[in-house]
C-alpha cells in the first residue's frame, strides 16, 4: 500500500513534444504529491507538487494532472526541450511519514 | 549549489576498507536524511535523524553506520562492504523529519571492488 508505481521507464521524445509520466498510487491518506528532476552527477531536485485538492497544476511548461477517484497522477512536459532530459521521479508523502518514491522514468528528449 | 553539500563525490574502495562518507547543509533544517539510490530501482530510505537523533534505521547492514554530531552534519561510516553496495549514496535535509520540502545533495558515487 505504500508503493507508488511509475511508467514508462524510459521515454524518448522529439523537441518540440509533450512528454507525459503517469504515477499510481494505493494509500489514499497521502496529501501531498511531488515531483524531482534528477540531472546525470546530480541530486533530484523539486521540480513541481501538488496536493489531492486541487486537479491540475501549472508552472510553465510543467504541469501535474491528479485524479483523485483513479489514485493517479501524471506529469506533462509541453514543448519538450533537450535540456530536459533527466530521470523524473513522482513521490507521495502523508505528512509526518516519510517520502515514498516511484522507480524513476529516463527522458531523452531529441534534438 | 543546492545547499547540501556532499563528500566526496566519487569513491572507490576495497571489501575490507573502512571509508566515510560526509554531508553538510547551510539550509538551517533539523531533520537529515541518507538515501541509497540503485540503477532501476526506487530511492531507499537507509536513515533519518531529527534534531541529532536517529529516528529511523531501515533495517541497514551494520556495515553502514551513521553519525549526526549536530543538525548541520551527517556522516555514513563504511565497512567491509559488499560489491552489491555499490550505488549512489544521496543525503537530504527538510526542516522537520517528514516534511514536505526535501532537499537533496548531488551524492557520492560509490564504487566497491
Amino acid at each position: 500500500q505504500q508503493q507508488v508505481k511509475q511508467s514508462p521507464q524510459s521515454l524518448i521524445v522529439q523537441k518540440g513534444g509533450i512528454s507525459i509520466i503517469n504515477c499510481a498510487y494505493e494509500n489514499t491518506a497521502f496529501d501531498y504529491f511531488p515531483w524531482y528532476q534528477q540531472f546525470p552527477g546530480k541530486g533530484p531536485a523539486l521540480l513541481i507538487a501538488i496536493r489531492p485538492d486541487v486537479s491540475e497544476k501549472k508552472e510553465g511548461r510543467f504541469t501535474i494532472s491528479f485524479n483523485k477517484s483513479a489514485k493517479q497522477f501524471s506529469l506533462h512536459i509541453m514543448d519538450s526541450q533537450p535540456g530536459d532530459s533527466a530521470t523524473y521521479f513522482c513521490a507521495a508523502i502523508l505528512y509526518g511519514q516519510n517520502f515514498v518514491f516511484g522507480p524513476g522514468t529516463r527522458l531523452s528528449v531529441l534534438p | 549549489e543546492t545547499g547540501v553539500t556532499q563528500t566526496p563525490r566519487h569513491l572507490v574502495m576495497g571489501m575490507t576498507n573502512k571509508k566515510s562518507l560526509k554531508c553538510e547543509q547551510h539550509l538551517g533544517h533539523n531533520a537529515m536524511y541518507w538515501y541509497k539510490q540503485s540503477a532501476k530501482k526506487p530511492l531507499e530510505l537507509m536513515f533519518v535523524y531529527n534534531f541529532k537523533e536517529q529516528t529511523e534505521n531501515n533495517s541497514v547492514p551494520s556495515r553502514f553506520s551513521p553519525e549526526c554530531p549536530n543538525s548541520s552534519h551527517l556522516f555514513l561510516h563504511l565497512h567491509t562492504l559488499q560489491p552489491e553496495d555499490s550505488a549512489l549514496y544521496l543525503c537530504a535535509s527538510s526542516l522537520g523529519a517528514s516534511t514536505y520540502g526535501y532537499t537533496f545533495g548531488s551524492g557520492t558515487r560509490l564504487t566497491v571492488v
